[in-house]
């Protein structure tokens, strides 16, 4: 009954590898985003869709495609890993325009990507 | 360019006392802050939020102040447990609903441990 889910955990993968992350939310929200935490534990924000729309896109790199069958899911497909996208990648989602405490943003428990 | 930041990368204190973190913040448009913990292996949490036009707000054993003269928040922890210890990030959400995605930029974290 965990509210965001992420999966894998963990992933362990080699540099020229293509990998994904696959996000889903039962929650009913409308928002879904994916966020990258480097090992300094910044958070920065990478893309946002809205009702299977992409929103935000910050300036990710071309091999980062994020997908989104529907607005419960969210995937991360990354492509030719480097060992710098090492970094533990975090879903989360919200319902746009609520505006009671917290926007309801919600957290998975992330996906700690190790590429060697 | 804008960011939110905060000044001690940890912080260490004796269980029982009260703990205060603080985040700067630099972007004048900034109406809403969030306090999220992040405990090992977990996402971030919601804690407490505190809108711009509020300068306190309380919630069970946590307080957030805002002063929006210097652009500045802190978290306060009241009788820390060993429970508490984890990394705290203050966030910062540019506008309510329609539109624009919910983003939130977050400040680099705060260590805080707490001794017995």
């Amino acid at each position: 009954d965990t509210a965001v889910s992420q999966t894998p955990k963990y992933l362990v993968t080699q540099m020229g590898n293509d990998k994904s992350i696959k996000c889903e939310q039962n929650l009913g929200h409308d928002t879904m985003y994916w966020y990258k935490q480097d090992s300094k534990k910044f958070l920065k924000i990478m893309f946002s869709y809205n009702n299977k729309e992409l929103i935000i896109n910050e300036t990710v790199p071309n091999r980062f495609s994020p997908k989104s069958p529907d607005k419960a899911h969210l995937n991360l497909h990354i492509n030719s890993l480097e060992l710098g996208d090492s970094a533990v990648y975090f879903c989360a989602s919200s319902q746009e325009g609520q505006v009671t405490s917290n926007y309801g943003y919600t957290f998975g428990s992330g996906t700690r990507l190790t590429v060697v | 360019g804008e960011s939110v930041g905060l000044h001690l990368p940890t912080l260490s204190v004796q269980e029982g006392d009260n703990s205060i973190i603080n985040c700067a913040y630099s972007n004048s448009a900034s109406d809403y802050f969030i306090w999220y913990k992040q405990e090992s292996g977990k996402g971030p949490q919601f804690i407490i939020d505190i809108r711009s036009n509020m300068d306190k707000r309380q919630g069970q054993r946590v307080t957030v102040l805002l002063n929006k003269t210097v652009k500045h928040l802190s978290l306060q922890i009241a009788a820390t447990q060993p429970g508490d210890s984890a990394v705290y990030f203050c966030a910062e959400k540019r506008g309510f609903g329609g539109g624009g995605g919910n983003k939130l930029t977050f400040g680099t974290g705060t260590q805080l441990k707490v001794e017995l």
